[in-house]
């Protein structure tokens, strides 16, 4: 299994401003994704963050307001750009290849 | 179509009790069905998994089944304990392609298991 530490936990922003989540895998996976998960409802996959290469966008989200990096095998981070309100939810780090381990989650809130 | 739909939305038990959560997919290019165990604050846990040759697999109270002619699978909790109160994801991964490995979930059950 593959243990995921995700900083940081929760964070209160203002609009317009920007927050970058990290994400740290215990052990080289091939694979790392991102999702979005509003308060009682479902996990959605946000993208698939590729190592050495861009990020693939899920459709509704765009590289400009979630730009993804990827520089290793162990390590990944989620930017959510000039946020609004709308962006209030926790984001969630996956990664594995067989299969597939959280994080804690991100807790975002937007004022 | 990447849609798995999951039911009941919430359940409540009894200690002791048997809850079944059910899931049904369409996507046939699915390959790997985990369920996740999700506690307030947390993020998902993975429970159990099953891939689509197998028909059912057990690990300790928790029973996966799969039915692959009708698309479907199930969780099953045996002798459910207050501890297992907790929010349940089906999900299934796509087996190939450029969406290899990308999970989709189901819509949550809230399960509660009254002492």
């Amino acid at each position: 299994s593959a243990v995921i530490s995700q900083k940081p936990s929760r964070d209160i922003c203002q609009r317009g401003t920007s927050l970058t989540i990290q994400c740290q895998v215990d052990s080289q996976v091939t694979m790392m994704f991102w999702y979005r998960q509003q308060p009682g409802q479902s996990l959605t996959l946000i993208a698939t963050a590729n190592q050495g290469s861009e990020a693939t966008y899920e459709s509704g989200f765009v590289i400009d307001k979630f730009p993804i990096s990827r520089p290793n095998l162990t390590f990944s981070t989620l930017t959510v750009s000039n946020m609004s309100p709308e962006d209030s939810s926790i984001y969630l780090c996956s990664g594995g290849d067989t299969e597939a381990f959280f994080g804690q989650g991100t807790r975002l809130t937007v004022v | 179509q990447q849609q798995v739909k999951q039911s009941p939305q919430s359940l409540i038990v009894q200690k002791g009790g048997i809850p079944i959560i059910n899931c049904a997919y369409e996507n046939t290019a699915f390959d790997y069905f985990p369920w996740y165990q999700q506690f307030p604050g947390k993020g998902p846990a993975l429970l159990i998994a099953i891939r689509p040759d197998v028909s059912e697999k057990k690990e300790g109270r928790f029973t996966i089944s799969f039915n692959k002619s009708a698309k479907q699978f199930s969780l099953h909790i045996m002798d459910s304990q207050p501890g297992d109160s907790a929010t349940y994801f089906c999900a299934a991964r796509n087996a190939g392609g450029t969406s290899y490995g990308k999970l989709t979930f189901g819509q949550g059950t809230i399960l509660t298991v009254h002492p």
